[in-house]
């Protein structure tokens, strides 16, 4: 099984400033089959990133992915009021799927 | 506008069974493999189990024996049937759609979840 560890846990910043967040992969995740999923407070996630740096429909293009291997980045370049949420990255190039455990963006 | 409905959650002892349903709209239904993902309360996101557009179907290992899902394209709906639920089933069950007709990729689109609660 590959283990997705994200970090940081949380990620504390204001409107405007730019967010890195890392997922780091046990085993090398080929292909980049590495997804970004955002979720705010008592909604389902949705999907932002695929193949690691494919933005899904209409995701704005302030949100970025890279990476690839073991070491995979989501970047939002200017955080909007909107942005703040629970992200999960998820590998799917092996099985079982599988999910990092979060980190959580918060205003500061 | 894709939609995916679920419904069937609710408070079930342990040992006990409940089926969850998801009522699909907006695509294709046949066309594409679907997947249920779980979230304990305040807990990340958890892979439980899949079906193909051919009705090949995977499930977590820690569902495997006690969960089953399948699909009934003429009505445009997944299942989820439970069996010797545990305390440690109990989550937020989504139901979400796969890009394509196969059981790999992301989940592209998600339903707003139904709740199970195992307890006694």
């Amino acid at each position: 099984e590959i283990v997705l560890t994200q970090s940081p846990g949380t990620l504390s910043l204001s409107p405007g400033e730019r967010a890195t967040l890392s997922c780091r992969a046990s085993h090398s995740v080929h292909s980049s089959f590495l997804a970004w999923y955002q979720q705010k407070p008592g909604q389902a996630p949705r999907l932002l990133i695929y193949g690691a740096s494919n933005r899904a429909t209409g995701i704005p293009d302030r949100i970025s992915g890279s990476g690839s291997g073991t070491d995979f980045t989501l970047a939002i370049s200017t955080l909007e009021p909107e942005d703040f949420a629970v992200y999960y990255c998820q590998q799917y190039y092996a099985s079982p799927l599988t999910f990092g455990g979060g980190t959580k963006v918060e205003i500061k | 506008e894709v939609q995916l409905l679920e419904s069937g959650g609710g408070l079930v002892q342990p040992g006990g069974s409940l089926r969850l349903s998801c009522e699909v709209s907006g695509f294709t239904f046949s066309n594409y493999a679907m997947s249920w993902v779980r979230q304990a309360p305040g807990k990340g996101l958890e892979w439980v189990s899949s079906i193909s557009r051919d009705d090949a179907t995977y499930h977590a290992d820690f569902v495997k024996g006690r969960f089953t899902v399948s699909r009934d394209n003429s009505k445009n709906t997944l299942y989820l049937q439970m069996n010797s639920l545990r305390a440690e089933d109990t989550a937020v069950y989504y139901c979400t759609k796969r890009p394509g007709a196969a059981t790999d990729g992301t989940f592209d689109y998600w339903g707003q979840g139904t709740l199970v609660t195992v307890s006694s």
